[in-house]
């Protein structure tokens, strides 16, 4: 069974910084794109960003909203995927969801997010 | 960045009823769209990938139909576990963008 735990959420000041992790089981991680995903407190979903697998080089991609504030990483030995926020803003308050993205090599590319984790969740408060 | 617009952004409907929500691109994605379910508290669920294909383990009375800018998700007969805010994503483009939900409730 596919899985993914998020942790690292909590409470912080604005202009603080905060690492999140997310935690996989049950596939190869090593061979899929990883998303985050975020949702404000009643609000819609917000894409955060994506990390691509070893065969594309570990590159990423991040929404404007927190580009150069936020990075992606990850750890294959360990299954994990990590996002370290940087000079976080009240409106970066939200739950935090990681989610796979699996890659096809014959096609090269994904289709979507299709397992995400339970989330975590971060304030950014004064 | 391209726009994905629901619609309705609510709907009040009744067990057995027949759903259909709306999502409409700013520009062609050709199918590069999934729809997602969420409930309170709770991570999305996708139902839908590339436009119309059924996810694993999902029940058929759900079905996508659309390409290019219009798409639809359809519940063929509401039932009580359907209640919930559904959510499509477009992945053709980056960065990705969700529609801003549609929430059916109980009539």
């Amino acid at each position: 069974e596919v899985q993914l735990v998020e942790s690292g959420g909590g409470l912080v000041q604005p202009g603080g910084s905060l690492r999140l992790s997310c935690a996989t089981s049950g596939f190869t991680f090593s061979d899929d794109y990883m998303d985050w995903v975020r949702q404000a407190p009643g609000k819609g979903l917000e894409w955060v960003g994506r990390s691509r697998n070893k065969a594309n080089s570990y590159t990423t991609e991040y929404a404007a909203s927190v580009k150069g504030r936020f990075t992606i990483s990850r750890d294959d030995s360990k299954n994990s995927l990590y996002l370290q926020m940087n000079s976080l803003k009240t409106e970066d308050t939200a739950v935090y969801y990681c989610a796979r993205a699996p890659y096809s090599t014959s096609s090269g590319r994904t289709y979507g997010m299709d397992v995400w984790g339970q989330g975590t969740t971060v304030t950014v408060s004064s | 960045d391209i726009q994905m617009t629901q619609s309705p952004s609510s709907l009040s409907a009744s067990v057995g009823d027949r759903v259909t929500i709306t999502c409409r691109a700013s520009q062609g994605i050709r199918n590069d769209l999934g729809w997602y379910q969420q409930k309170p508290g709770k991570a999305p669920k996708r139902l839908i990938y590339a436009a119309s294909s059924l996810q694993s383990g999902v029940p058929s009375r759900f079905s996508g139909s659309g390409s290019g800018t219009e798409f639809t998700l359809t519940i063929s007969s509401l039932q009580p576990e359907d209640f919930a805010t559904y959510y499509c994503l477009q992945y053709a483009i980056y960065p990705r963008t969700f529609g801003q939900g549609t929430k059916v409730e109980i009539k």
